[in-house]
């Protein structure tokens, strides 16, 4: 069964902390992709990566990074958490263009 | 640019009635389309998509999406819902060449008794 796992479902944060959210698939996808989900504006792209090392900024990458130095892991990181980022997170990964993407169960940070 | 645009944020409907819930999309050049489903309190999950060929696709819990070029749509229809259909419907697009998934706002269903 195929899977994309975020490492928390909940997590509180102080503003100013640096955050990370790790995602690993076990799929052996190229594609990773970190959304976040706020209620009316739907899924924004963050960062996305087609391969090791490789990634490029999505809609919103302002106040994030991401890290990929091993195929199956994606990290957003929060290098100053602000309570704007207070959100849903998503993590996808997919095989090649116009394959399904497939999602973690997503990662709610508050932060305080 | 890309773009997926969905006009309809809630849809209320009684169960047994049709539904159509509305996507169109924005690119300069040939696309990939998809609409994903969001149950509460889960994660999203693919219902369908088009990548080319027939322009009409159907996902196997009866929904079905038509592909409409000229007027850059991919609208999603049931002719009868079931109040399980209650969840939340996103259109996404991928230019085909690239790897960028761009999501709509979302639309809410909602099916009552």
């Amino acid at each position: 069964d195929v899977k994309v796992t975020q490492s928390s479902r909940y997590l509180v944060k102080r503003t100013g902390e640096k955050v990370f959210l790790e995602c690993v698939q076990d799929m052996d996808h190229e594609n990773m992709f970190w959304y976040r989900q706020d209620p009316g504006l739907g899924l924004r792209l963050i960062y996305f990566s087609y391969d090791v090392k490789m990634k490029e900024k999505g809609d919103i990458p302002e106040g994030y990074s991401v890290s990929r130095e091993k195929k199956e892991r994606f990290s957003l990181i929060l290098e100053s958490a602000s309570t704007n980022q207070t959100s849903m997170y998503l993590c996808a990964s997919s095989a090649q263009e116009g394959v399904e993407a497939f999602f973690g169960q997503g990662t709610r940070l508050t932060v305080v | 640019a890309q773009s997926v645009t969905q006009l309809d944020s809630q849809v209320p409907v009684f169960e047994e009635a049709p539904v159509e819930l509305r996507c169109n999309y924005s690119s300069s050049v040939s696309v990939y389309l998809f609409w994903y489903v969001q149950y509460p309190n889960q994660g999203l999950q693919l219902l369908l998509k088009y990548l080319s060929g027939s322009t009409l696709v159907e996902s196997i819990n009866g929904f079905e999406a038509e592909f409409n070029k000229s007027q850059t749509s991919f609208h999603l229809r049931k002719p009868s819902v079931h109040i399980s259909d209650t969840a939340e419907y996103f259109c996404a697009s991928m230019n085909t060449g690239f790897q960028k998934l761009v999501f709509g706002t979302g639309t809410r269903l909602l099916v009552s008794p």
